[in-house]
């Protein structure tokens, strides 16, 4: 299976300063396959990139993803208090579908 | 609007069995997959089971195959994890996702399953 690995495993940061969020993945992922999830405490993830640079609907452009083969990563251009959550990357491209550990990013 | 409804999950002895539903509603995907990823409180998530909607693939992550058994019934839009041989370690909450393909568009707000004696 396709393992990913994101750092950091926790990121502690400002409101108004820039966020990266790495996701190395151990085999190359077909057509970009990647996607980024937000989790917030007590709720669902949140679908926020996907085909690794494409917002998904109703995302504000803060957020923005790059990278293609093994290297991904999640750009949060200004923090805003509401994005202080946990990512994960997750790969689509083949089964089993997989996902990274998590990066929390906190205050 | 969309939305992703599941039941089904509660308090369940070692060796048991429960069934999970999710039923979708307001999406407009003519083609869709249907998932069940779990994840134990306060860790990481994990991919669990995806159908197709029209029933003709199905997969299983290795921790749950050969126990697990998803199905769908496409005229209620609604899919099924049927999960038999239940161990401590499958305690976590499920959630239903629903998306054009592979990738999960929506989730639904999750099921806890707990295995204990």
């Amino acid at each position: 299976e396709n393992v990913l690995t994101q750092s950091p495993g926790t990121l502690s940061l400002s409101p108004g300063e820039r966020g990266t969020l790495s996701c190395r993945a151990s085999q190359s992922v077909g057509k970009d396959y990647l996607a980024w999830f937000q989790q917030k405490p007590g709720q669902a993830p949140r679908l926020l990139i996907y085909d690794a640079s494409s917002r998904a609907t109703g995302i504000p452009d803060r957020f923005s993803g790059s990278g293609s083969g093994t290297d991904f990563t999640l750009t949060i251009s200004r923090l805003e208090p509401e994005d202080f959550a946990v990512y994960y990357c997750q790969q689509y491209a083949t089964s089993p579908q997989t996902f990274g550990q998590g990066t929390k990013v906190e205050i | 609007e969309e939305q992703l409804v599941e039941s089904g999950g509660g308090l369940i002895q070692p060796g048991g069995s429960l069934r999970l539903s999710c039923t979708a509603s307001g999406f407009s995907f003519s083609d869709y997959w249907m998932q069940w990823v779990r994840q134990v409180p306060g860790k990481g998530l994990m991919w669990v089971s995806h159908i197709k909607s029209d029933g003709s693939n199905t997969r299983y992550a290795d921790a749950v195959k050969g126990r697990f058994i998803i199905s769908g019934d496409s005229a209620k839009n609604t899919v099924y994890l049927q999960m038999n041989s239940l161990r401590v370690e499958d305690t976590a909450v499920y959630y239903c996702a629903i998306g054009g393909g592979w990738l999960i568009n929506h989730w639904g707000q999750g099921t806890l399953v707990t295995v204990s004696s």
